[in-house]
């Protein structure tokens, strides 16, 4: 079946520090995917997506790239600020228009920003 | 414009009692899907609907679940003899068309506590 494996924190980092949070899948056929933040109070929204190999998805700062090779998706931002503090899901979905179009989840990661 | 609305927000019950959750998609949106945030589990897809169709129920915890979505809008997740495992956030996600590359939009979520 398909699975999404990310480190689940809480990952404490001080303001402007570099982010990564590891995310790595598995998945029959060709999925797309998704990083989804959560943050206090708050509902899922999409942080960023990528639908193939190689693309990168970019949003407010945040980067990941999808690799197929390693089949991970990384997400990476370089200067860190007390906002981004939440929880963020790694997830991925392949689509099949037969039933499978539901997102697969990792646990999540809690992102605690210190200034 | 207006995003996904799913009531109540609370929902405290009995054990044994049967509840109805309520979901409204964002206008136009002909797919929707339930999932279910424990944090045991961690979120789970439950079932997805292209228009009022669901093709594949096998997400759905037990036979006391059941969904249903009528004129390709509103959809009701139903708990029938409700059980302490059931305690969690029911969120509810819209997007325009089924599909891996389609983006997800949530609702805030129902908290259901069992007692």
């Amino acid at each position: 079946g398909n699975s999404v494996t990310q480190m689940e924190g809480p990952v404490t980092l001080s303001e402007e520090a570099f982010l990564t949070i590891n995310c790595t899948y598995t998945a029959t056929g060709y999925p797309s995917l998704f990083w989804y933040v959560q943050y206090p109070g708050e509902g899922l929204q999409l942080l960023l997506k990528a639908t193939k190999a190689d693309d990168k998805g970019s949003n407010k700062g945040f980067e990941a790239t999808y690799r197929k090779e390693t089949t991970s998706f990384h997400l990476e931002k370089g200067s860190v600020q007390v906002s981004d503090s939440a929880v963020y899901f790694c997830a991925l979905s392949v689509g099949s228009g037969g039933g499978a179009d539901g997102l697969t989840f990792g646990k999540g990661t809690h992102l605690i920003i210190q200034p | 414009g207006a995003g996904v609305s799913q009531s109540p927000s609370n929902k405290v019950t009995e054990k044994g009692k049967d509840v109805e959750l309520r979901c409204d998609p964002i206008s136009g949106h002909t797919a929707l899907y339930w999932y279910r945030q424990s944090l045991g589990q961690g979120l789970e897809f439950l079932i997805y609907f292209q228009g009022n169709s669901a093709p594949d129920k096998s997400g759905l915890p037990s036979d006391r679940f059941s969904a249903e979505r009528t004129g390709g809008s509103v959809s009701t997740l139903t708990i029938q003899r409700t059980q302490q495992e059931d305690s969690a956030v029911y969120l509810c996600a819209s997007s325009l068309t089924s599909g891996n590359s389609y983006e997800q939009y949530f609702g805030p979520g129902t908290r259901l506590t069992v007692t």
